[in-house]
């Protein structure tokens, strides 16, 4: 089944404690993305991937890091979390557009991360 | 800026229309599309139109496009409780990005 997989689901975790957030996708896309969803606000883009060793900011990079060393795994890093990062966290994959095609982005099940 | 705006919430009777409402910022966005949450889960691409349609029907969605004043809508008919959940407009960008609306909150009733 063609599917984008997060872990953990659900986080609970104090200020400063580093942590990673897993995603891994099994449809061989070159584009993977995170994005955090907050309320009122929508999904804002917190760093994406066109392929591999290829990683560039989105809108909210702020206090986070991301790797991508194989195509199908792109971890989020959060090395010294804080309350504002309580959030629910998606990732994306899709195949990698041009100018005049985009191709449907599909997302994991989410990470709801609370930070306290 | 990129904002993509939308009313927060909605609330229709069973068996009702839906119409959910999209303003978007930039007319040189390719595609357009309409994204589902529903309750614990991520999203799932409902609809797309691509940005030379006025119009796309899809079983029971229609998406209306009108570039001039930059406005997108998406008409459910036959509402079902099943279609309860959260819609997302999003326009597309270079580089395979997404903007994302804030989200409508779809209630419907019995």
């Amino acid at each position: 089944e063609a599917q984008v997989t997060q872990n953990p689901r659900y986080l609970i975790t104090v200020t400063g404690k580093k942590l990673t957030v897993t995603c891994s996708q099994n449809m061989n896309h070159e584009y993977m993305s995170w994005y955090r969803q907050d309320p009122g606000l929508g999904l804002r883009q917190i760093y994406y991937s066109m392929n591999v060793e290829v990683t560039d900011k989105g809108d909210v990079p702020e206090g986070y890091k991301v790797s991508r060393k194989e195509k199908r795994n792109f971890p989020l890093i959060l090395e010294s979390p804080s309350p504002n990062q309580t959030s629910l966290y998606f990732c994306a994959s899709s195949r990698s557009g041009t100018s005049e095609m985009t191709y449907e982005q599909y997302f994991g099940p989410g990470t709801r991360l609370t930070v306290t | 800026g990129e904002d993509v705006e939308q009313s927060l919430f909605l609330s229709v009777r069973e068996g009702d229309s839906s119409v959910i409402n999209c303003t978007y910022t930039d007319s040189s966005s390719t595609y357009l599309y309409w994204y589902k949450q529903e309750p614990g889960a991520g999203l799932q691409l409902l609809t797309y139109i691509f940005s030379n349609m006025d119009m796309k029907q899809d079983q029971r969605l229609t998406v209306l496009l009108n570039k001039k004043d930059k406005h997108l809508s998406l008409r459910i008919a036959d509402t079902q409780t099943g279609d309860s959940a959260i819609y997302f407009c999003a326009e597309s960008k270079p580089a395979d990005k997404l903007i994302f609306g804030t989200g409508t909150r779809l209630q419907v009733f019995p």
